[in-house]
């Protein structure tokens, strides 16, 4: 089965500050993702990559930055943090253009105080 | 942009029963067409997909795709209470290397 790893898995930060939320992926596939899910919204997809790195834009990047240092590793920097940004944020992984399933981690719950 | 809907927002059905899910999506280029399926406080995970035109069963799960109409289904024939879940379509294709979703159709199977 194929493995998407988040870290951490629940985070409180403080409006203002920096976070930064990690992905590892041990399927070897060359794109990797950022979505956040908020109800009434579903999956919105912030920052994409091709492989090492790459990184585009998706569909809302404002306020997020996202590194692909390595094929494994994939990660969303929120340089400054604001309550807008609570959400629960998801980390997937790819290939063959949607033509192959894409596999999800289990989430970071993010909350901005 | 790629814009995907989902109809209906949420469904209370009782168990036993046929439910039918719809997605339309706005790009005619589209070639992949997927649902996911999210239970309470997990990660989606991909339940079935089509690439062309017609019909797919699974199970009791069955797709299908009008790329004419812009649309495409789920039916879930014999809904059982762990069918319960958020169902989620998305749509790749028209050069985006990249999945589309719909907010989601919360489904609810009522024993």
């Amino acid at each position: 089965e194929a493995a998407v790893t988040q870290s951490p898995r629940n985070k409180v930060a403080v409006t203002g500050g920096k976070v930064t939320l990690s992905c590892n992926q041990t399927n070897n596939h060359n794109n990797m993702y950022w979505y956040r899910q908020d109800t009434g919204h579903g999956l919105r997809l912030i920052h994409y990559s091709y492989g090492a790195g790459s990184t585009e834009k998706g569909d809302i990047p404002d306020g997020y930055k996202a590194s692909r240092p390595s094929q494994e590793n994939f990660s969303l920097i929120l340089e400054l943090a604001t309550p807008s940004q609570t959400s629960v944020y998801f980390c997937a992984s790819g290939d063959a253009r949607g033509r192959t399933e894409v596999f999800f981690g289990k989430g970071t719950r993010l909350t901005v105080v | 942009q790629q814009n995907v809907q989902q109809s209906p927002e949420s469904l209370i059905v009782p168990e036993g029963a046929r439910t039918s899910l719809n997605c339309t999506f706005s790009d005619s280029a589209s070639q992949y067409f997927w649902w996911y399926r999210q239970h309470s406080g997990k990660a989606p995970k991909a339940l079935m997909s089509i690439f062309s035109n017609g019909e797919k069963e699974e199970g009791r799960f069955t797709i299908h795709l009008n790329k004419a109409s812009l649309h495409f289904s789920l039916h879930i024939r014999d809904s059982q209470p762990s069918d319960s879940a958020l169902y989620l379509c998305a749509v790749t294709g028209g050069g985006a290397d990249r999945l589309t979703f719909g907010k989601g159709t919360q489904l609810i199977i009522q024993p």
